[in-house]
């Protein structure tokens, strides 16, 4: 089974820091999700990555494969980014395996 | 477009208690899931469909039923809610499978079971 790891679980960051968060998995992937949770709960996608590098806005995903190493990135943060940002990857190697979350870390970006 | 939307958005039960949360798409998804979100824990899927007529069972399936008559609908029913049960209840849907597709998520559900 697929061990979801974040880090770090809480950050708190000054209006225009460069922010990273880090998802770690344990067994081979197809593909990986990030998620963003607002203060208000409502879940929404920001990136599906299997591979390489992906950006959206202020918003940079990587994954590493061979590492089993995924990292979510916020250029010029805002105030705006607080929510909790949540990664998904498989539950087991096999084709069609549901998804399995992270914890989630909570980012508060102060102005 | 609504999206994804979710009835109710708050409901307290008491021990014993049945209940059923209504998920709608109308996105022409062909996956749709349950989930639940407990504090220190991420989201667990609880049941999913890939397509009408069909359920399969996710990672925390017991004390719930669902049903997908019609395409656009998703139904968790709990027929004897239990404290255990206490949770935010999320419904998603997706066009295929979430290794080709992004999920698209409801608002949520706050249920409290006393």
């Amino acid at each position: 089974k697929n061990e979801v790891e974040q880090s770090p679980q809480n950050l708190t960051a000054q209006e225009g820091e460069f922010i990273t968060i880090n998802c770690s998995y344990s067994v081979g992937i197809s593909a990986l999700h990030w998620l963003q949770q607002h203060p208000g709960g409502g879940i929404v996608s920001l990136f599906m990555l299997s591979s390489g590098k992906k950006k959206h806005g202020r918003l940079i995903a990587t994954i590493n494969i061979q590492e089993k190493h995924s990292s979510l990135h916020i250029t010029a943060s805002h105030p705006r980014d607080s929510a909790v940002y949540i990664c998904a990857a498989p539950a087991e190697e096999t084709s069609g395996s549901r998804l399995t979350f992270g914890e989630g870390t909570q980012l508060t970006v102060n102005p | 477009n609504a999206g994804v939307t979710q009835t109710p958005k708050f409901r307290v039960l008491k021990t014993g208690q049945s209940m059923t949360l209504l998920c709608a798409q109308d996105m022409n998804h062909e996956y749709m899931y349950w989930y639940r979100q407990d504090p220190g824990m991420g989201l667990r899927l609880i049941h999913y469909s890939v397509g009408e007529g069909t359920t399969a069972k996710g990672e925390v399936p017991d004390g719930y039923n669902v049903s997908r008559l019609k395409k656009q609908n998703f139904l968790l029913g709990l027929e004897s809610a239990a404290p255990s049960q206490t949770s935010v209840y999320f419904c998603a849907s997706s066009y295929l499978g979430w290794e080709v597709n992004e999920q698209f998520f409801g608002p949520g559900t706050r249920l409290t079971v006393l």
